[in-house]
């Protein structure tokens, strides 16, 4: 059984240029989470998604971010007009349901570096 | 405010001795999980161990244990028998039960292993 699929894991772009980050959930899951983390802290929550719905978006910046999962193919995390500010791994979770008891399992993160 | 506190940026213990790192949380919530996630440095982020609100027991997997404390809101995290391989970021999570699904992640410790 894969586990959740990310790419690319390492992804260089000039500033203004526009990054996009996907993800494919472990099979059977249909559940999906973003995160960010800064160098040298720990993971910080952006968005939550189920097939074609955003559930929670609290974490995104309100400009230039955008998620989408929809019906067919990996969940996209994409960032436009990217900026130093940007660099940081992303990572995507994915869980089956949504009780407390589930554990997310994440991938292996997009080390994204802005030029 | 802070809702997952890790107190210890840095630790160091001897292989094959026993180490506890802290974690300390903060929920009126009186539903929610307690996770443990590894990151070595090649950035995945590995699950270790999960502990419910109401669980009577303590986890245990393999040479992790988390030790519990309701009343104190801690769920420290024991490595048995430490190994070279354990050298990683070390990081505290916590899900809600109610109305949430992300991860509250904290700011990790780093744990190094002594040959």
């Amino acid at each position: 059984n894969a586990g959740v699929m990310q790419n690319p894991r390492h992804l260089v772009r000039r500033r203004g240029q526009e990054a996009r980050l996907r993800c494919s959930p472990m099979k059977g899951h249909s559940h999906v989470y973003w995160y960010r983390q800064l160098p040298e802290e720990g993971l910080k929550f952006m968005v939550y998604l189920q097939k074609e719905n955003i559930i929670d978006e609290s974490g995104m910046p309100k400009e230039r971010f955008s998620a989408e999962f929809p019906k067919e193919g990996p969940s996209i995390l994409r960032i436009q007009q990217v900026v130093r500010g940007d660099s940081a791994a992303y990572f995507c979770a994915s869980s089956p349901r949504t009780v407390v008891t589930d554990t997310q399992y994440f991938g292996p993160g997009t080390r994204l570096t802005v030029l | 405010a802070q809702k997952i506190t890790q107190t210890q940026p840095g630790m160091f213990v001897q292989e094959k001795e026993a180490v506890t790192l802290d974690c300390t949380y903060d929920t009126s919530d009186p539903s929610y999980g307690l996770f443990w996630y590894k990151q070595p440095s090649s950035g995945e982020m590995i699950f270790l161990i999960y502990q419910g609100s109401y669980d009577q027991q303590n986890a245990t997997e393999g040479r992790y244990s988390l030790n519990f404390q309701k009343a104190r809101k801690s769920a420290n995290l024991v490595i048995s028998a430490s190994q070279l391989g354990d050298s990683a970021m070390y990081f505290c999570a916590m899900r809600e039960g109610t109305g949430t699904y992300k991860y509250i992640f904290g700011t990790g410790t780093r744990l190094k292993v002594l040959a």
